[in-house]
């Protein structure tokens, strides 16, 4: 099972940049986002599509539609150049899986 | 807090063997779902393996499928990986996970808490 994300996405400061992970069994299985910076573990952002976990700033949200998921990250911010992985679970809802990452530069 | 410390890395020839441990804190460590992840030099993440909270459900990457073998120890807060029959492309730093409370029964759905890493290289 595959989940499909760009290999890169480039925003200047105060833009918004939108990151999108499409899997044929979105639809029927909660995505997950990970922000990892270079040298660090990778940090939970977004779970369950859209919820955002405490201490994750607002700018950052998720959304879904059909077979595709998107975070997006409103007014980004030098601090947000990260890779950004995308999770789901497989067809079967028996093993989890990454995406292949987002590198998100901020120009 | 929460902390989660892995140790056991290093370097290994091919088809040699190493253990790998995470020592957990912070936390009721028997209540949750643990994994372990890991992340080739310049490449994605992988989970490699996980195991339900009372060691009920464990499953495995193909990858390492009947190489590698998960464990924990409850009552010493600690996750294992057994790595057997290493290859050059098992090369990676390995994180443990934590699985949020209360999810699934079978599976941790997603990773809540990471620890920082160990590294695995194996070389002849």
């Amino acid at each position: 099972y595959v989940l499909t994300q760009p290999p890169s996405v480039s925003v200047s400061p105060g833009q918004t940049a939108r990151i999108t992970c499409s899997g044929d069994a979105l639809p029927k299985q909660y995505a997950y986002w990970y922000q990892q910076k270079p040298g660090q573990a990778p940090v939970l952002v977004i779970y369950k599509d859209s919820e955002r976990p405490s201490g994750i700033p607002e700018r950052f949200s998720g959304s879904s539609s059909g077979t595709t998921v998107t975070l997006t990250i409103s007014g980004v911010q030098a601090e947000d150049e990260a890779d950004y992985y995308c999770q789901s679970a497989d067809s079967s809802g028996t093993y989890e899986v990454f995406g292949g990452g987002t590198k998100l530069t901020v120009l | 807090q929460v902390q989660l410390v892995e140790s056991g890395g290093g370097l290994v020839k091919p088809g040699g063997s190493l253990r790998l441990s995470c020592a957990a804190s912070g936390f009721t460590f028997s209540d949750y779902h643990m994994s372990w992840i890991r992340q080739a030099p310049g490449k994605g993440l992988e989970c490699v393996s996980y195991i339900t909270s009372s060691s009920t459900y464990t499953n495995y990457a193909d990858s390492v499928k009947g190489r590698f073998t998960i464990s924990r120890d409850n009552a010493k807060n600690s996750l294992y990986l057994q790595l057997n029959s290493l290859r050059a492309e098992d090369t990676a730093v390995y994180y443990c996970a934590r699985a949020p409370y209360g999810g699934s029964p079978t599976r941790p759905e997603y990773f809540q808490r990471w620890g920082q890493g160990t590294l695995v290289t194996v070389s002849s």
